[in-house]
């Protein structure tokens, strides 16, 4: 089974903080996934890596940046945790298109509060 | 751009009964894909269903099943033999076939069974 982990379940931080938020995935997937969570907005993709020290933007990248440097792992980064940063922020993985699209794996997430 | 609604923010089924959650989407393209995540209070996302837009027949797994109407761009659930582990957050979600890893999602549906 694919396993796809987060290195914390909860998290408390106080502003100004600089925040990594790690996930790790054991399926040799290439692309990663970084989505925030909050009621009634449902997942809005922040960045996401096709591979290794590639990363584009997605819907939401402000404030935040991220880093691939090694294929199973893809860090989130908050440079400075602001309160609107509160959140559950959940990692995905897939491997690449060969035929047709795949699923994406998602860790158990990570629950963020900042102060 | 993509987007998908689901227009049931919240809702209620007894246990055994059948409930059918609604999700719309818009699109250009003419080949993709839609998802249905299920996440459980406090567990990991997992993936329920999918549906290829190219294919006519509704997805169907046990008993969980689809109703894709392409021409209406709809893609419903519907959940027979409601179980209490049922009891979710469910996300109807897009892909298209053109390339991008992107998955767009809905805002989501909470399900709660009744005993």
């Amino acid at each position: 089974d694919v396993k796809v982990t987060q290195s914390s379940r909860y998290l408390v931080k106080r502003t100004g903080e600089k925040v990594f938020l790690e996930c790790v995935q054991d399926m040799d997937h290439e692309n990663m996934f970084w989505y925030r969570q909050d009621p009634g907005l449902g997942l809005r993709l922040i960045y996401f890596s096709y591979d290794v020290k590639m990363k584009e933007k997605g819907d939401i990248p402000e404030g935040y940046s991220v880093s691939r440097e090694k294929k199973e792992r893809f860090s989130l980064i908050l440079e400075s945790a602001s309160t609107n940063q509160t959140s559950m922020y959940l990692c995905a993985s897939t491997p690449a298109r060969v035929a047709g699209v795949n699923e994406q794996f998602f860790g158990p997430g990570t629950r963020l509060t900042v102060l | 751009a993509q987007t998908v609604t689901q227009s049931q923010p919240e809702m209620s089924v007894q246990e055994a009964e059948t409930v059918t959650l609604s999700c719309t989407y818009d699109t250009s393209e003419s080949n993709y894909y839609l998802f249905w995540y299920k996440q459980p209070p406090s567990r990991q996302m997992i993936l329920v269903i999918r549906q290829e837009a190219y294919k006519q027949q509704n997805a169907t797994e046990n008993r969980f099943s689809v109703n894709f109407q392409k021409a209406a761009k709809s893609f419903s659930l519907k959940i027979s033999d409601s179980q209490l582990g049922d009891t979710a957050m469910y996300f109807c979600a897009f892909i298209g076939q053109g390339g991008s890893e992107k998955l767009v999602f809905g805002k989501g549906t909470k399900l709660t069974v009744n005993p």
